[in-house]
């Protein structure tokens, strides 16, 4: 069956620009979670999504980070203003619920690189 | 505050040989969830192995155990029989309302 997929795989923009990047979880999963992996660390949490709402936004840096999941399913993470600071892989992960019980699936995830 | 500490930035095996990966972490809960994930060149992270912090039986999977010392809040990784394609980076992850993950040892398994 289908994974986690994220589009597009990397994305080059120029300081200043706007960026959207595209999260498809696995069908039926409900609970959808954003993280962000700079060079030589772990992921980061930055956001994550039960069903269209948005349960826990904690993780994002400022506000020109947001994310939408207006279906349910597929998730846009919104990114105003880039900054070089902001580039880094962006990661998508998605699980049947949310909860700690529940194993996160994880998409390949999206290279930003911001000149 | 929740923390995972990984102290081994990078590992050289040979193949065929057994590894061990090491992970501590720090939580005030009782009841959490410990995981491993592979993250090869792909990019994609790959679950290896989870432990449920109530279980006092180590998981396993397949060539895949750990060692979960929940008194010292360790979480190692042995890899058994270690083959070519284990060569990615490993993460150990902490879950108890968020995830957190450590910065990750890269394992290179040599012909």
């Amino acid at each position: 069956g289908a994974g986690v997929s994220q589009t597009p795989s990397n994305k080059v923009t120029e300081k200043g620009k706007y960026v959207e990047l595209r999260c498809d979880p696995i069908s039926g999963h409900t609970a959808l979670y954003w993280y962000r992996q700079s060079l030589g660390q772990g992921p980061e949490f930055l956001i994550y999504f039960q069903g269209t709402g948005a349960a826990d936004d904690s993780g994002l840096p400022n506000d020109r980070f947001f994310a939408v999941r207006p279906e349910g399913s597929v998730s846009t993470l919104k990114i105003q203003r880039t900054e070089r600071g902001d580039s880094a892989v962006y990661l998508c992960a998605s699980s049947p619920r949310s909860g700690a019980r529940e194993t996160q699936y994880f998409g390949p995830g999206t290279r930003l690189l911001v000149l | 505050a929740q923390t995972v500490t990984q102290s081994q930035p990078e590992m050289s095996v040979q193949e065929a040989e057994t590894v061990t990966l090491s992970c501590t972490y720090d939580t005030s809960e009782n009841n959490y969830y410990l995981f491993w994930y592979k993250q090869p060149p792909s990019r994609q992270m790959i679950l290896v192995i989870r432990q449920e912090a109530y279980k006092q039986q180590n998981a396993t999977e397949n060539r895949f155990s750990v060692n979960f010392q929940k008194a010292a809040k360790s979480f190692s990784l042995k890899i058994s029989d270690s083959q070519l394609g284990d060569t990615a980076m490993y993460f150990c992850a902490l879950l108890d309302d968020k995830i957190i993950f450590g910065k990750g040892t890269r394992l290179h398994i040599l012909p």
